[in-house]
C-alpha cells in the first residue's frame, strides 16, 4: 500500500530558530501532499497544499511566511517553520494520495516543541 | 453549523461490544468517505473508504454511508482493546487532485479489558 514518510517524528528548538520538516511518498508519486496542524484532544486542521513545482496554496488564516512549504519533487515536500515561538508547538502532519487509491495516507507526524 | 459533526465522545465500552461510531454532514456534494484511526502520537491510518452510499466490510469493521440522511457510520464488531483509539471522519466532493479532505472533530474510543 502507499507509505508516506515523515521526519523527523519529534523535534526541540529554541525560540527563533527554523524547523524543517519532511514529507515523502514512499512507493508513488504526488502531485499533490497537504500539511496538517493538529492540537490535543482536537481534530486536523489543514495549513496549506503543496503542489509539485509551484507555489504552495495556504489555507486562511495560515502564515506562508512563517510556514515555508517546498515541493521540489513527486516524492518530496517539506515544511519549514521559520523563528519559531512556543505557540508553534504543535504535532504537525502530512498526507498524500496515491493515483487510483480509496483514501489519503497521512504520514506518521512531527511533534514540535519551542521552548 | 460545521459542515461535519462528530460526537467527541468519549467512548467507553467494555471488550466485545460492539461499536457504533457516527457522522452527519451538511454538503451534498460529499461522494468519498473515509474513516481513520489515530492513535496517540501518531499519524491518522486509513481504515475504511467508501464511495457514495452503500454498506462496506471489512474484518471487524463495517462502513455505512446514506447519502440521503448525510449519516455515515462506522461499526466495529468483537472490540478489542487495541481499538481504543480517536476515531476521524472524513469527506470529500472528489478525490482528485488538490481534493481536499473535511473531517470530522474525532471520537475518543476506549475499549475496557
Amino acid at each position: 500500500g502507499a507509505v508516506v514518510s515523515q521526519h523527523p517524528s519529534w523535534v526541540i528548538c529554541k525560540s527563533g530558530t527554523s524547523v524543517k520538516i519532511e514529507c515523502r511518498s514512499l512507493d508513488f508519486q504526488a502531485t499533490t501532499m497537504f500539511w496538517y496542524r493538529q492540537f490535543p484532544k482536537q481534530s486536523l486542521m489543514l495549513m496549506a497544499t503543496s503542489n509539485e513545482g509551484s507555489k504552495a496554496t495556504y489555507e486562511q488564516g495560515v502564515e506562508k511566511d512563517k510556514f515555508l512549504i517546498n515541493h521540489a519533487s513527486l516524492t518530496l515536500s517539506t515544511l519549514t517553520v521559520t523563528s519559531a515561538h512556543p505557540e508553534d508547538s504543535s504535532f504537525y502532519i502530512c498526507s498524500a494520495r496515491a493515483s487510483g487509491a480509496g483514501g489519503y495516507t497521512f504520514g506518521s507526524g512531527t511533534r514540535l516543541t519551542v521552548v | 453549523q460545521k459542515e461535519v459533526e462528530q460526537d467527541p465522545g468519549p467512548l467507553s465500552v467494555p471488550e466485545g461490544a460492539i461499536v457504533s461510531l457516527n457522522c452527519t454532514y451538511s454538503n451534498s456534494a460529499f461522494q468519498y468517505f473515509m474513516w481513520y484511526r489515530q492513535y496517540s502520537r501518531k499519524g491518522p491510518e486509513l481504515l475504511m473508504y467508501t464511495y457514495s452510499s452503500g454498506n462496506k466490510e471489512d474484518g471487524r469493521f463495517t462502513a455505512q454511508v446514506d447519502k440521503s440522511s448525510k449519516y455515515i457510520s462506522l461499526f466495529i464488531r468483537d472490540s478489542q482493546p487495541s481499538d481504543s483509539a480517536t476515531y476521524l471522519c472524513a469527506m470529500s466532493p472528489d478525490i482528485q487532485g488538490a481534493q481536499k479532505l473535511v473531517f470530522g472533530q474525532g471520537t475518543r474510543l476506549t475499549i475496557n479489558p
